[in-house]
């Protein structure tokens, strides 16, 4: 079993939807990154959380540190959000981020 | 501030050559990992660079090494290469003492190995 799960893999929605993307890790955590990529390009981090929330204009991240889970909200989704989405949780036992496969996410105007 | 800064952009390398990539890491850190993205993969920890020395390493071979600079700044270098060493290749800096959790990314370099 992975470390790191993320669903979906493949995510299609209309522009205006409500996207939610899902991360559950199994190891011990100090905090849990969320990245994006567009096609050919390079690694954004969006969030850095170790509890609760966070907001970033349309972006919403959450995460439970006893039930090991995260997600990543996108509210009035847009087709410039179509991009990989990574969860990264870095862990302390080995001192290094874990990386999930990704959601690939599209969104259709 | 500059964030994470790598250089080049993209690379074109015949196999068998030598590649040295460099990254320059956030102002104020002190600490710099390298990963390997190849296409469609998610990024590949290869090795953390802390105080001029290797402090953690991956599963890659010894034709990749690494250097960090008195300027916290650091290049990756990769001999030998191989077809499927194309990839994405990411730095990520982050302060030893704020926590290496906390890690930002730079753009990439795209090495093509031809």
């Amino acid at each position: 079993k992975n470390e790191v799960e993320q669903s979906p893999q493949n995510l299609t929605a209309q522009e205006g939807e409500f996207i939610t993307i899902n991360c559950s890790y199994s190891v011990g955590i100090s905090a849990l990154h969320w990245l994006q990529q567009h096609p050919g390009g390079g690694i954004v981090s969006l969030f850095m959380l170790s509890s609760g929330k966070k907001k970033h204009g349309r972006l919403i991240a959450t995460i439970n540190i006893q039930e090991k889970h995260s997600s990543l909200h996108i509210t009035a989704s847009h087709p410039r959000d179509s991009a990989v989405y990574i969860c990264a949780p870095f862990s302390y036992n080995t001192d290094k981020l874990i990386f999930g496969t990704g959601t690939r996410l599209q969104v259709f105007p | 501030d500059a964030g994470v800064t790598q250089s080049p952009t993209h690379l074109i390398k015949t196999r068998g050559q030598q590649v040295t990539l460099r990254c320059s890491p956030k102002s104020g850190h002190d600490t710099v990992s390298w990963y390997q993205q190849a296409l469609g993969q998610g990024p590949q920890f290869i090795f953390q660079y802390y105080e001029e020395e290797e402090r953690q390493r991956g599963n890659f071979p010894d034709r990749f090494s690494g250097h960090q600079f008195p300027n916290y700044s650091s290049e990756l270098n990769v001999n030998a290469l191989l077809l499927g060493d194309s990839a994405l290749y990411l730095c990520a800096s982050s302060s030893r003492h704020r926590g290496a959790y906390e890690q930002y990314f730079g753009p990439g370099t795209r090495l093509t190995v031809t």
